[in-house]
């Protein structure tokens, strides 16, 4: 399969603690975005690469919140101190798009659900 | 600020009537309009998409409709089947910048046998 992977499916964690998830796009996919979903609203944009650069982060990413894509290829997310809000399931998605945009498909993976106890 | 509103929530159709989705939107900029399709447990598929030059796209079963005068677009599925129950999402972005998608909140479809 080649779509796009996201790595854990399901996080538990207790408040206060640290999690990573990991993405990792369609190969050859240039564009990288997350957003968030929380239950019964759509995803919201949270940040998106070009290539291995960070070029926009939402005001939703609070300093909380930490995004890499070290070599252009999988990205991680990584979400500090974590409060029972950040409960929401965690989007990825990756789109081919050439230097001046031409809006190609945005594939999405099937998220991490996080659960805050 | 919510800038696509969709509706309604949810809707109820039998199998074989059409059921239609409508969403709106504020920002005039936006010129890509994507509807995405989720079953639960799974991330949005993309099922067709539509730019404001054009005022109808088929693909399949599946038809956009949009007026730009009215900022407006709908999802009309001909020959509703069951497997076809999911949560459908409309979404729009702005081609030449980042691309990130703003998503309406969502309808919830049961097609009945």
């Amino acid at each position: 399969d080649t779509g796009v992977s996201q790595d854990p499916r399901h996080k538990i964690t207790k408040r206060g603690q640290n999690v990573t998830f990991r993405c990792d796009p369609i190969s050859e996919h240039n564009r990288l975005y997350w957003y968030r979903q929380t239950l019964g609203q759509g995803p919201e944009f949270l940040t998106y690469f070009q290539n291995e650069a960070q070029l926009e982060k939402s005001r939703l990413l609070s300093d909380r919140f930490s995004a890499e894509r070290p070599k252009g290829s999988f990205s991680t997310l990584e979400i500090q101190r974590t409060e029972q809000g950040d409960s929401a399931m965690y989007l990825c998605a990756s789109s081919s798009n050439t230097r001046g945009g031409s809006n190609q498909p945005q594939h999405f993976g099937d998220g991490t659900r996080l659960s805050i106890l | 600020q919510q800038q696509v509103k969709q509706s309604p929530q949810s809707l109820i159709v039998q199998k074989g009537g059409i059921p239609i989705i409508n969403c709106a939107y504020e920002n005039t900029a936006f010129d890509y309009f994507p509807w995405y399709q989720q079953f639960p447990g799974k991330g949005p598929a993309l099922l067709i998409a539509i730019r404001p030059d054009v005022s109808e796209k088929k693909e399949g079963r599946f038809t956009i409709s949009f007026n730009k005068s009215a900022k407006q677009f709908s999802l009309h599925i001909m020959d509703s089947q069951p497997g076809d129950s999911a949560t459908y999402f409309c979404a729009a972005s702005i081609t030449f910048g980042n691309e990130k998608l703003t998503f309406g909140t969502g309808t919830r479809l049961t097609i009945i046998p």
